[in-house]
């Protein structure tokens, strides 16, 4: 079975502070993606890496960037965390090998709250 | 613009119950349609993909349909289970680049 994780389920942190949210999945996945899920709003993504070292931005990568420097690891950053991104944080990644169909695999989620 | 519109956004329903939610887009080109369940504080997690030539298939108690003409989506879920509180997200890929579009999910709820 794909594992998709992430290194903290909630996490609580102050305005001003740098964050960082890890992401590992274990299934030799070349595509991977951070999304922020808002009530109302649904899933939002900020920054997807087709591969290592590869990045690319989403929907809304303000006030965020990310880092892939294996292949097993995506890393989101918070710069600078603020009120605004207090959300729920899921990553998620995807082979490229035969179906373009195939599936995204879903972590289990990072509940952020900034105070 | 590429849209993914669910309905209802909340439904709640008696244990042992059918239902049906729905999943319109307007997404051009049309790759394929995804229903995930995402139980609360978890991850989606794929229920069933649907490609433009498929118009029914089934998972269990769960089955989806498609009509491409009408670019419309259903998830029935059939004699509901107190587990299948969660939320249900349609996703549809296409686009120019293949992008995926997510609805903003509906929130089932089965009651005992």
């Amino acid at each position: 079975d794909v594992k998709v994780t992430q290194s903290s389920r909630y996490l609580v942190k102050r305005t001003g502070e740098k964050v960082f949210l890890e992401c590992v999945q274990d299934m030799d996945h070349e595509n991977m993606f951070w999304y922020r899920q808002d009530p109302g709003l649904g899933l939002r993504l900020i920054y997807f890496s087709y591969d290592v070292k590869m990045k690319e931005k989403g929907d809304i990568p303000e006030g965020y960037s990310v880092s892939r420097e294996k292949k097993e690891r995506f890393s989101l950053i918070l710069e600078s965390a603020s009120t605004n991104q207090t959300s729920m944080y899921l990553c998620a990644s995807r082979s490229l090998a035969g179906s373009s169909y195939n599936e995204q695999f879903f972590g289990p989620g990072t509940r952020l709250t900034v105070l | 613009k590429n849209q993914v519109e669910q309905s209802p956004q909340s439904l709640i329903i008696l244990e042992g119950k059918n239902c049906t939610l729905q999943c319109n887009y307007t997404v051009s080109p049309f790759s394929n349609l995804r229903w995930y369940k995402q139980d609360t504080g978890r991850g989606p997690v794929s229920l069933t993909i649907m490609t433009f030539s498929e118009n029914t298939k089934s998972n269990g108690r769960y089955t989806a349909t498609l009509d491409a003409d009408t670019k419309q989506s259903s998830l029935h879920i059939t004699a509901s289970q107190l587990s299948d509180s969660a939320s249900y997200i349609c996703v549809v890929t296409g686009g120019s680049q293949g992008n995926l579009i997510f609805g903003k999910g509906t929130k089932l709820s089965v009651k005992p």
